[in-house]
């Protein structure tokens, strides 16, 4: 059985940082894709950020860029977001996807953990 | 940014049909998928590459596509497909992906 677990969530202060960790059970986490996805309350969801079965390469929402970092760690079937300088609008729940990747068909997010809340606020 | 554009509401009656859309201008070249999120669940994957079915989703999701809008019917809605439907998709670089601002479907 598939599962994702986030864990990190919590509540900081504007200007903060925080790691979420997300631990794969399952599947082959060294050979899948893997993203954060985000849904701020009110809103809808938002693609964070996607990184390489390899670690290879990471690709980031254009306002994230500079201040998130995606990473995992294949031996111990992690995936990291680093979220620095946080701001008020970063308050959402965050969830970690295995991604599917396939040259001719792109990249969907197959499936998704329960998610973990982050709160930023004084 | 590359952005989808959906109507951010959808009522019908039970047993009838939902059309959801999303139009975007990469869409003939990109692929679409769809996901449901149920209030207080995770999303699910409910469509994928425009119009495959996972295992598991009832056949009365199905998905279309036809230029720069894709759409998600669900024939002979029930009760419990009430929530809220978003799609996504990649920009020409195929390595940027967005989603729709979402759908909710109210059963009435």
């Amino acid at each position: 059985e598939v599962q994702l677990v986030e864990s990190g969530g919590g509540l900081v202060q504007p200007g903060g940082s925080l790691r979420l960790s997300c631990a794969a059970s399952g599947f082959m986490f060294s050979t899948s894709w893997m993203s954060w996805v985000r849904r701020s309350p009110g809103k809808g969801l938002e693609w964070v950020a996607t990184i390489k079965e390899d670690g290879s390469a990471q690709f980031y929402e254009d306002s994230l860029k500079g201040r998130f970092t995606i990473s995992r760690d294949n031996a111990k079937n992690s995936l990291y977001l680093q979220m620095n300088s946080l701001r008020v609008e970063d308050t959402a729940v965050y969830y970690c996807a295995r991604g599917h990747y396939e040259m001719l068909t792109g990249y969907y997010f197959a499936f998704w953990g329960q998610g973990t809340l982050v709160t930023v606020s004084s | 940014s590359y952005e989808l554009t959906q109507p951010p509401s959808v009522s019908v009656s039970p047993g009838q049909t939902a059309r959801i859309t999303c139009s975007g201008h990469a869409l003939p070249k990109q692929y679409a998928h769809w996901y449901q999120q149920k209030s207080g669940q995770a999303p699910v994957v409910v469509i994928y590459t425009d119009s495959e079915r996972p295992s598991g989703i009832p056949e009365r999701f199905s998905g279309s596509s036809s230029g720069t809008t894709v759409t998600l019917t669900i024939s002979g809605v029930q009760a419990e497909d009430e929530a809220d439907y978003y799609c996504q998709s990649a920009d020409s670089s195929g390595t940027y992906w967005v989603f729709g601002g979402g759908t909710k479907l109210t059963v009435l």
